[in-house]
């Protein structure tokens, strides 16, 4: 079993649709990271996150740290949205990053 | 992009033939990192570097070494490159005090 496992894999919204991802980790953890990657681009930072909520125009990240669960939201959803989204993970005392398999977003105008 | 380029961008090669990556950062961050990225098994850390000449192993190492001679460049070699090689290589940068990674523009690396 992954230590980070996303959900869903996949994903298809019809533009202007609320958009949850999920990203769930089975170590204790010092950050979360997500990610993003569009078609043949690099892979940009959206969030640093170790407690709460943060908000970044149309994206909301959220971590539950007792239930190790973190969620990436995106509102108003844009074709430009679509892309791969990464979920990572720093242990307790290291500096290394364990990666989700990402979730394809595809948005349909 | 916090300053991070690589090179080169895209190389072909033949088997059995060394390879170097250059990760090249213009902000004196301390870790570098060298990732690669397949299909079916996203992003899955090489080697990484704390400091000049302080280098680490990650969960893919083998077949792969690592220098840091200065702050500024990190590189990756493929002592014998293989086809299981094949890959986007993605070399990152972490924010001082900060867990935060920033990414290079990846070498899309093939071996035939």
């Amino acid at each position: 079993k992954n230590e980070v496992e996303q959900s869903p894999q996949n994903l298809t919204a019809q533009e202007g649709e609320f958009i949850t991802i999920n990203c769930s980790y089975s170590v204790g953890i010092s950050a979360l990271h997500w990610l993003q990657q569009h078609p043949g681009g690099g892979i940009v930072s959206l969030f640093m996150l170790s407690s709460g909520k943060k908000k970044h125009g149309r994206l909301i990240a959220t971590i539950n740290i007792q239930e190790k669960h973190s969620s990436l939201h995106i509102t108003a959803s844009h074709p430009r949205d679509s892309a791969v989204y990464i979920c990572a993970v720093y242990g307790e005392y290291g500096n290394k990053l364990v990666f989700g398999a990402g979730t394809i977003l595809r948005v349909k105008s | 992009d916090a300053g991070i380029t690589q090179s080169p961008r895209h190389k072909v090669t033949e088997t059995g033939t060394p390879v170097t990556l250059r990760c090249h950062q213009t902000e004196n961050h301390r870790y570098m990192y060298w990732y690669r990225q397949d299909p079916g098994h996203g992003l899955r850390l090489i080697h990484y570097s704390y400091g000049v000449k302080d280098t680490d192993k990650g969960e893919v190492s083998d077949g792969y070494s690592v220098s840091r001679s200065k702050t500024e460049d990190f590189l990756l070699t493929l002592e014998s490159a293989t086809s299981s090689q094949t890959s986007v290589y993605f070399c990152a940068i972490k924010l001082q005090g900060s867990y935060e990674q920033y990414f290079g523009p990846g070498t899309r690396l093939t071996v035939t």
